[in-house]
């Protein structure tokens, strides 16, 4: 099993609803990672969890809030979000980190109203 | 100045010719990925480079660690090879460039 899974694929949410996002993979990787991507621009990472910490916060506004409750799980929680964070989020993870090859999942879709 | 450069940023081409896209940068790096998007999102990591040259299939990744240079090149293009093409380079960190679209007409 070389996926990376993510759901859902679309979510629509209001700006004073809470959410979240789901990413999973089942390769044993330790490293896994949530980037944003606006339209026509490349991924911008967020946050890297590095066995099961964070490792990395890219200076995210608290509105978004990672959970890595095992290893093979991460989420990303949003709340009271804006309409101009809507993109496209992307999941990916690593065996350990570094220069790993990344395993990206197929993203989900944001539209915040 | 972009610390990764990649050129064309568009690029049409009519099926079965030679591509190359490339991909330059500035900061010290310990490894080089070229990823593929297509339109929906969903990211696929085509290769990851150290040095010398890779191949896959119809694709090749070559890599220049001293000129700072990598070119991604597809034989024989196909319509189902439009998407965007990404190199990204890593080191402590990953720094994407800014993507190539690739159209190729049937």
């Amino acid at each position: 099993d070389t996926e990376v899974t993510q759901t859902p694929k679309h979510l629509v949410m209001g700006m004073t609803n809470k959410k979240s996002l789901k990413c999973e993979q089942h390769m044993g990787h330790r490293a896994m990672y949530w980037y944003k991507q606006k339209a026509k621009k490349p991924p911008e990472l967020m946050f890297v969890y590095s066995y099961e910490k964070l490792s990395i916060n890219e200076s995210v506004p608290s509105r978004f809030s990672p959970e890595c409750p095992n290893s093979s799980l991460l989420n990303l929680h949003l709340h009271a979000l804006q309409p101009e964070d809507s993109a496209l989020y992307l999941c990916a993870s690593t065996l350990a980190g570094g220069t790993d090859t990344q395993y990206f999942g197929p993203g989900t879709r944001l539209t915040v109203l | 100045k972009n610390e990764v450069e990649q050129s064309p940023q568009n690029l049409t081409a009519q099926e079965g010719e030679f591509i190359t896209i490339n991909c330059s940068y500035s900061v010290g790096i310990s490894a080089l990925h070229w990823l593929q998007q297509h339109p929906g999102g969903g990211i696929v990591s085509l290769f990851m480079l150290s040095s010398g040259k890779k191949k896959h299939g119809r694709l090749i990744a070559t890599i220049n660690i001293q000129e700072k240079h990598s070119s991604l090149h597809i034989t024989a293009s196909h319509p189902r090879d439009s998407a965007v093409y990404i190199c990204a380079v890593m080191d402590d960190k990953i720094i994407f460039g800014k993507g190539t679209r690739l159209h190729i007409l049937p």
